[in-house]
């Protein structure tokens, strides 16, 4: 069975600086990876996704993460923080296309002017 | 760019009610999902939908839960007898064979 794990449910960042959030993943085949932004009383956002192509991946809003199979992680970063991307990030697995998602709890992303 | 539809965007339902909740899947997409989120928790999955039958569900679908896509365009989720805990946002999504998993804007149910 697939999970993610997502290290801290709350991030505080100031604008202007380094936006990280942590996932890890298990998975007992090679995994597909998915990170997404839920603002306020919305839906899921897309920011990007890993299907084993390129280890780097590069989403929208400046935002990439980085598949690290020796380290079983998805790390979402975003160099330098907007008031903007306050909101909800979920990390998510899937083990084949056509499979459900599975979701991390959430880390809920703090913007301090 | 094409997007999941869902409606309505919020309801509200007397404990008991059936609820039919509706969403309008991109049309090429293959696979269909829903998922409910409670205030404040995960994204937990509900169901998936595959060639007019479905293909996964979650232990929360129990037998008060039904899915259906009675045309080419709609994909339904109904509730026959909605209880408290049933109040949650409830997601659909849809699918492609290379990973394009779109979702919708969500339907919030509140069960009264």
């Amino acid at each position: 069975a697939q999970s993610v794990t997502q290290l801290g449910s709350h991030v505080s960042v100031s604008e202007g600086a380094l936006v990280l959030l942590r996932c890890n993943y298990s998975s007992s085949v090679p995994p597909y990876l998915f990170w997404y932004v839920q603002y306020p009383n919305q839906g899921l956002q897309l920011l990007l996704k890993y299907t084993s192509a390129a280890t780097l991946v590069k989403g929208i809003n400046g935002f990439e993460a980085e598949f690290k199979k020796s380290e079983t992680s998805f790390h979402l970063t975003k160099p330098s923080a907007h008031m903007s991307d306050a909101a909800e990030y979920f990390c998510a697995v899937v083990k084949a296309a056509g499979n459900k998602l599975t979701f991390g709890g959430g880390t809920r992303v703090l913007v301090k002017p | 760019e094409p997007e999941v539809t869902q409606t309505p965007s919020h309801q509200v339902t007397q404990m008991g009610q059936e609820v039919i909740l509706r969403c309008v899947p991109i049309s090429n997409h293959l696979y269909f999902y829903w998922y409910r989120q409670i205030l404040g928790q995960k994204v937990e999955f509900l169901v998936s939908f595959y060639n007019n039958e479905i293909s996964e569900k979650s232990e929360i679908f129990d037998d008060q839960f039904s899915v259906e896509r009675p045309d080419g365009s709609n994909f339904t989720l109904k509730i026959r007898s909605t209880k408290l805990e049933d109040s949650a946002m409830y997601f659909c999504a849809s699918s492609t064979v290379d990973y394009g998993y779109t979702f919708g804007s969500g339907t919030r149910l509140t069960v009264v």
